[in-house]
């Protein structure tokens, strides 16, 4: 159990394509998720929390017009990078907070690999 | 959220227990201690968690000393598809409320 998908697994597009990305949480309900991005070699910096039903949350420097969230359901949250360059390349990964789970966990999906042209 | 240090990288070869350490110096009162293992290109996934003394399930051991200012994440009979990177991560419930702040990591390469 406690299965979280994204789609797609890897995307390239060219500069100016505005790029969408589920997060799924397959066997749970999750009221938040949270996203995050990965640069090579580097580690995850979470970029925003996902609220079912409310605003998203960001984190300092991440642009909320540049990335838009919406978690419209409490299995579903996606990010849409508007207007990519070749600096948003990078993994972005999602993670899921059961609502109903043991207190402190998340799980996380298998990341999104974005390549800008 | 408590910062944590660990090693960069370690070597060790197959069929070793290996241990890999991290320092959380101001570790606060309600914080826990979780690690996770990430694969290249792939979401981080749980190991486990623990808050004080001895925590084991089927793939680790996590060790707290009395004082909580470092834990130590052991591996039994390590295989080389144990190579890859390991967080350690200390907040608030594990930081399951909030989203997780990773450090660098500990980039574990398994040799046969």
């Amino acid at each position: 159990g406690a299965v979280v998908s994204q789609h797609p697994s890897r995307v390239i597009c060219k500069s100016g394509t505005s790029v969408k990305i589920e997060c799924r949480s397959l066997d749970f309900q999750a009221t938040t998720m949270f996203w995050y991005r990965q640069f090579p070699k580097q580690s995850l910096m979470l970029m925003a929390t996902s609220n079912e039903g409310s605003k998203a949350t960001y984190e300092q420097g991440v642009e909320k017009d540049k990335f838009l969230i919406n978690h419209a359901s409490l299995t579903l949250s996606t990010l849409t990078v508007a207007s990519a360059h070749p600096e948003d390349s990078s993994f972005y990964i999602c993670s899921a907070r059961p609502t109903s789970g043991v207190q402190g966990e998340q799980f996380f999906g298998p990341g999104t690999r974005l390549t800008v042209l | 959220l408590a910062k944590t240090t660990q090693p960069i990288s370690m070597d060790s070869y197959e069929g070793q227990e290996v241990n890999i350490t991290c320092s959380h110096n101001n570790i606060a009162t309600n914080d826990y201690i979780t690690w996770y293992q990430q694969f290249p290109s792939q979401g981080p996934r749980f190991i486990i968690q623990g808050y004080k003394t001895k925590v084991t399930n089927e793939v680790a051991s996590l060790f707290i000393p009395a004082d909580r200012k470092s834990s130590t994440l052991s591996l039994p009979r390590v295989s080389l598809s144990d190579t890859a990177v390991y967080y350690c991560l200390v907040g608030d419930s594990g930081g399951g409320a909030d989203g997780l702040t990773f450090g660098k990591g500990t980039h574990l390469i398994i040799q046969p």
